[in-house]
C-alpha cells in the first residue's frame, strides 16, 4: 500500500472550514483514498473515501488532486464534536482489504 | 452507531491469563477485522475472516487466534497474557467487495495487570 503523509496537529476554529491535507505520492491506478477519524479512544469513524473524482457526503467533502498525489479532506463548518485524530489511508485494491493507519493528523476544533 | 457491536466493553485480568474478546458483524456483512491499539504501536492489523473463513493476516502474535462462527460473529482469543498486550482491541466489518467499507466496533480495552 502507498504511504500517506499527515501534518501530526492542526487547530481550527469553531463554524470555520477544516482543510486536512494528505499527500501520498506513490499511489497506484486502482488505490483508493480513504478517511476516518477517531475522537478520544472510540472506535475509527468511517468519512469518505474516493478513487479519482471529488467526493461530498453528509459528512465532508474530498478533493483529490488530478494526478492523485495528495487530496484534503474539507470539514465545512467544524464544530467542537470534530475535535478527533483524522486518518488518510491509501488501501491497494487486493483481496486483503486490510486498513494500514499511519499518525494522522490530530484536529482540534476551538471555540 | 456503526452496527458493529463488541463486548466486553473493558476487561481486567492477570499475565498469563486467557481472554476471549467477541464481535458481530453488521447486519449482511461478511468480512471481520480485528485491529488492536496500544500507545506505542498505533491502530495495527491483526487479521481478517470472510465467511468463516481466514482471508489475511497482519501482525497477530502466536498466542493470539481468532475464528468466525457460522452466524458469523467473531472471536479474538488471546492467551499467555503479557503486559504489553494492553490496548484497545476493534473489530470492523465489511462486506466483501474490493471497495467496501470496513465499518468499526467502539472497542473492548484490555488491560492486563
Amino acid at each position: 500500500d502507498a504511504k500517506t503523509t499527515q501534518p501530526p496537529s492542526m487547530d481550527c476554529a469553531e463554524g470555520r472550514a477544516a482543510n486536512l491535507p494528505c499527500n501520498h505520492s506513490t499511489i497506484s491506478g486502482n488505490e483508493y483514498v480513504y478517511w476516518y477519524r477517531q475522537i478520544h479512544s472510540q472506535g475509527p469513524q468511517y468519512i469518505i473515501h474516493g478513487l479519482k473524482n471529488n467526493e461530498t457526503n453528509e459528512m465532508a467533502s474530498l478533493i483529490i488532486t488530478e494526478d492523485r498525489k495528495s487530496s484534503t479532506l474539507i470539514l465545512p463548518h467544524a464544530t467542537l464534536r470534530d475535535t478527533a485524530v483524522y486518518y488518510c489511508i491509501v488501501r491497494a485494491n487486493n483481496a486483503g482489504n486490510m486498513l494500514t493507519f499511519g499518525g494522522g493528523t490530530r484536529l482540534m476544533v476551538k471555540p | 452507531d456503526s452496527g458493529v457491536t463488541q463486548t466486553p466493553k473493558h476487561l481486567i485480568t492477570a499475565t498469563g491469563q486467557r481472554v476471549t474478546l467477541r464481535c458481530s458483524p453488521r447486519s449482511g456483512d461478511l468480512s471481520v477485522y480485528w485491529y488492536q491499539q496500544s500507545l506505542d504501536q498505533g491502530l495495527q492489523f491483526l487479521i481478517q475472516y470472510y465467511n468463516g473463513e481466514e482471508r489475511a493476516k497482519g501482525n497477530i502474535l502466536e498466542r493470539f487466534s481468532a475464528q468466525q462462527f457460522p452466524d458469523l460473529h467473531s472471536e479474538l482469543n488471546l492467551s499467555s497474557l503479557e503486559l504489553g498486550d494492553s490496548a484497545l482491541y476493534f473489530c470492523a466489518s465489511s462486506g466483501f467487495g474490493q471497495t467496501d467499507t470496513q465499518y468499526f466496533g467502539p472497542g473492548t480495552r484490555l488491560t492486563v495487570l
